[in-house]
């Protein structure tokens, strides 16, 4: 069946520091959404990307789409002790129905 | 309602027993989702409904399993005979009509099987 992987599991950094996880997919996707999952919490969907090599700005989060539809990154700019949580990646096959990521533990040490 | 409301929050239940954990998704969202998640892992797809009817229960794991929306709106997920290995949060989740939505999560009902 479809796998959507995410690399890395876990990252440590110091506040201030750059931070990407990195999301493939073993098929092509139509569409691709990002989530975050504080600890305890449940996910808050963040973004969608939907063309290829599509590239998203939120304030100091970047996102982007592969020419081949098969991946997606992360990248949070500066990372600050609210950025802690989960990411997720969540991949659709061009029905509503989303397969989610394995996702990137974020921890911010200030 | 403003957000997704699940129910109960947690529930705990012997080994064997039946379950039923309610959701109910923002108003006017038409696609309502299942998935449960275990600890340190991405969430895991269930089934989704588009109104009334089951668009994809290929998540399922068993036919232990089985969720309906009989009005379109409020949603149960029944769990049969349960096993220490459906211990999990079941999330639910909502999202308006047509694709490229991004979901809506409730907060979760974590079961435990004991």
């Amino acid at each position: 069946g479809q796998q959507v992987m995410q690399i890395p599991q876990y990252q440590h950094v110091q506040e201030g520091e750059d931070f990407t996880t990195y999301c493939n997919s073993s098929t092509t996707l139509s569409n691709i959404q990002w989530y975050k999952q504080r600890p305890g919490g449940h996910p808050v969907f963040l973004i969608q990307l939907v063309k290829s090599g599509e590239v998203k700005k939120q304030k100091r989060l970047t996102f982007q789409f592969g020419e081949a539809k098969k991946n997606s990154s992360l990248h949070i700019t500066a990372t600050q002790t609210t950025d802690v949580g989960t990411y997720f990646c969540a991949g659709s096959l061009g029905t509503d129905k989303l397969i989610f990521g394995t996702g990137t533990r974020l921890q911010v040490f200030p | 309602g403003a957000g997704v409301s699940q129910t109960p929050s947690n529930k705990v239940t012997e080994k064997g027993k039946y379950v039923e954990l309610r959701c109910d998704p923002i108003s006017g969202h038409t696609a309502l989702y299942w998935y449960r998640q275990s600890l340190g892992q991405g969430p895991e797809f269930l089934i989704y409904f588009q109104g009334t009817g089951a668009a994809d229960d290929s998540g399922l794991p068993n036919d232990r399993f089985f969720a309906v929306r009989p009005e379109g709106s409020v949603s149960t997920l029944k769990i049969q005979r349960t096993e220490r290995g459906d211990s999990a949060v079941y999330l639910c989740a909502s999202s308006p009509a047509g694709r490229g939505v991004g979901y809506t999560f409730g907060s979760g009902t974590r079961l435990t099987v004991v």
